[in-house]
């Protein structure tokens, strides 16, 4: 149980377009799902918090506009990249909570803005 | 500021042997943890958590330690195996928001030695 997709696995984009990633919990209803962003060799770092039918909550320093979150249903959250440029290139993982307060990963999407 | 330090960047283990990797902590308001182990490339996948209530919790060959008054705690594998190498990031749940925001560490990258 708990597990959590993400799709695409990897994108590569050109400079100015946007990206969108696909978060969904496959076997449980996720009432809080999230969204990290890691750089090379570096820790997690989280990027902004979603409830489902509500607005996201973004991190200090995190642009809203820039990274649309969607939190439509139960199971799937989206993140988009909007007018990437290759200071976006990075690897993000959502994560998907329950009723508990364990937080399951998915499995990443690795982004290339060239 | 690191509100989470895992200052061990790497740790090497034989096979076998006890691998104990630390985490430290600077705020008090921290009240459940947890430990996630990564590949390259991939989402984190939960090992195990424990509460602020309790010193110790156990799971299979993983236990993990809270010293509270120390603002420290310890993942501790027993025996190690090739299969456990990795990069083991430990969390702690932030509640201040309202809901649990996780803060990871920087991570330590263990290997265990065949």
């Amino acid at each position: 149980g708990a597990v959590v997709s993400q799709h695409p696995s990897w994108v590569i984009c050109k400079s100015g377009t946007s990206v969108k990633i696909e978060c969904r919990s496959l076997d449980f209803q996720a009432t809080t799902m999230f969204w990290y962003r890691q750089f090379p060799k570096q820790s997690l770092m989280l990027m902004a918090t979603s409830n489902e039918g509500s607005k996201a909550t973004y991190e200090q320093g995190v642009e809203k506009d820039k990274f649309l979150i969607n939190h439509a249903s139960l199971t799937l959250s989206t993140l988009t990249v909007t007018s990437a440029h290759p200071e976006d290139s990075s690897f993000y993982i959502c994560s998907a909570r329950g009723l508990a307060e364990t937080q399951y990963f998915g499995p990443g999407t690795r982004l290339l803005v060239l | 500021d690191q509100q989470v330090k895992q200052n061990s960047p790497s740790l090497s283990v034989q096979e076998g042997r006890i691998s104990i990797l630390n985490c430290d902590y600077t705020n008090s308001m921290f009240d459940y943890f947890l430990w996630y182990k990564k590949y390259p490339a991939e989402g984190p996948t939960f090992l195990i958590s424990i509460s602020s209530i309790k010193d110790k919790n156990e799971d299979g060959r993983f236990t993990v330690f809270l010293n509270k008054s120390a603002k420290h705690l310890s993942l501790h594998i027993v025996p190690s195996q090739p299969g456990d190498s990795a990069v083991y990031f430990c969390a702690a749940a932030d509640y201040t928001s309202g809901t649990y925001k996780y803060i990871f560490g920087t991570g330590t990258r263990l290997k265990v030695l065949a």
